[in-house]
């Protein structure tokens, strides 16, 4: 069983699109996030809920809007996709939000903006 | 903004080196880890240290945080070729933040 999957894995797109990414956790985490990793490799957070609660809204381009129907999955909804958007997205949950919790990342979304 | 630096970025080396990879930071971090990323996979932690000083093994993978705990390094004996990956730390201040990573690559 995947611990934290995410669809699509790849999404190929134009610019000016509209476009949705979904992740599911199966291990009973409160706390989900979404990651944005760069062909830099560089990885850095984007939003986090804890119980279906936003608790970590970085400074992204408000195109970007998260979604969190329940515990178990956390949606990123992206508008107007630019260029610049083009990264792997990767999903994460852990039992709860702290310092010592272990983050179980997904396989990763890979969007490539033409 | 607490910023993770992460040194060196690339490192080949030939199977049986040794290696470290440091983590440096002005901040202080109430925890730090370390996470490997495999290409087309999301990272995979190693381990998490939260006492400075600490030092933790995994196997031939040796973690340490810095008595300050501003900073970490990761020391690999006798690397092997499963070993090549992407490196990543990772400090909890507020929040997790990762440093640019590390490409290890072991050759044969």
């Amino acid at each position: 069983d995947t611990a934290v999957s995410q669809t699509p894995k790849y999404l190929v797109t134009q610019m000016g699109n509209d476009k949705s990414i979904k992740c599911e956790q199966n291990l009973g985490h409160d706390t989900m996030y979404w990651y944005k990793q760069d062909s830099k490799k560089f990885l850095k957070i984007m939003f986090s809920y804890n119980n279906k609660e936003l608790i970590i809204n970085e400074t992204v381009p408000n195109r970007f809007s998260p979604k969190s129907p329940d515990k178990a999955h956390l949606n990123l909804h992206i508008n107007s996709l630019e260029l610049g958007d083009s990264a792997v997205y990767f999903c994460a949950s852990s039992q709860n939000y702290g310092d010592q919790e272990t983050q179980y990342f997904g396989p990763g979304t890979r969007l490539l903006v033409l | 903004t607490q910023l993770l630096e992460q040194s060196p970025q690339f490192l080949s080396i030939q199977e049986g080196e040794n290696l470290t990879v440091y983590c440096n930071s002005s901040s202080v971090f109430s925890s730090l880890q370390w996470y490997r990323q495999e290409p087309g996979e999301g990272p995979v932690l190693l381990v998490t240290v939260v006492t400075g000083g600490e030092v933790k093994k995994l196997k031939r993978l040796t973690f340490q945080f810095g008595d300050a705990r501003k900073d970490s390094s990761l020391h690999i004996t006798a690397a092997q070729t499963g070993d090549t990956g992407l490196y990543l730390c990772a400090g909890f201040g507020v929040k997790l933040v990762f440093g640019a990573g590390t490409i290890l690559r072991v050759k044969s």
